[in-house]
């Protein structure tokens, strides 16, 4: 069974761009988390979807956006991004909501120049 | 909010010994505890949880433990191994009304000596 995948990787962008990243979750999960991880923050919650539904969200500014399709692929946009935004990105999957056992990606190093 | 939040930012122990990583919660919210690794370049792993109405929950060559009253928990690893060089976190879940909160403490990182 393939794991989480999120791409790109890697990703360098400039102040004021907007970025977009990818999340697959493992085949049947229908939860997708996104967490930001700084060494500064360290782990923080983003947004949790469920069934394409935002079901609950963390304290990030409205830059911050998601969605769900209904494959559970999962999408996270940053909309005019800021040096600070630099961070790993990680998505997590779980075969239900609030399900304890959460799967995460290898997460995507966002870089901003 | 809840908060999570590690004693020690980092472990180190010689190969075979035990190694025990704490962590400390400031609300009593949270329904259950859950131990993640995270190694250099990979994403957080699971490793084990615990719901808040249990003390003690034992797994492969881990152990971990819940005292309410102190509002701590933590992390016991048996024979620690060179494998076992990670930065480790807990986190807090809360469940409400079905949404899941999960709030990750900072990281404790555990050095292996061989």
């Amino acid at each position: 069974k393939a794991g989480v995948t999120q791409t790109p990787r890697y990703l360098i962008k400039t102040r004021g761009q907007q970025v977009t990243l990818s999340c697959s979750p493992i085949s049947g999960h229908r939860s997708v988390s996104w967490y930001q991880q700084t060494p500064g923050q360290g782990l923080q919650f983003l947004f949790e979807y469920f069934s394409e539904t935002q079901r609950n969200k963390g304290n990030f500014p409205g830059r911050f956006s998601g969605r769900q399709f209904s494959n559970s692929r999962s999408e996270m946009n940053v909309s005019t991004l800021e040096l600070g935004d630099s961070a790993l990105y990680l998505c997590a999957s779980s075969a239900g909501q609030g399900d304890s056992l959460a799967f995460f990606g290898q997460g995507t190093r966002l870089t901003v120049v | 909010g809840e908060s999570v939040g590690l004693h020690l930012p980092t472990l180190s122990v010689q190969e075979g010994d035990n190694s025990i990583i704490n962590c400390a919660y400031s609300n009593s919210a949270s329904d259950y505890f859950i131990w993640y690794k995270q190694e250099s370049g990979k994403g957080p792993q699971f490793i084990i949880d615990i719901r808040s109405n249990m003390d003690k929950r034992q797994g492969q060559r881990v152990t971990v433990l819940l005292n309410k009253t102190v509002k701590h928990l933590s992390l016991q690893i048996a024979a620690t191994q060179p494998g076992d060089s990670a930065v480790y976190f807990c986190a807090g879940v809360r469940r409400d009304t079905g949404r899941r909160a999960l709030t990750f403490g900072s990281g404790t990182r555990l050095q292996v000596q061989p």
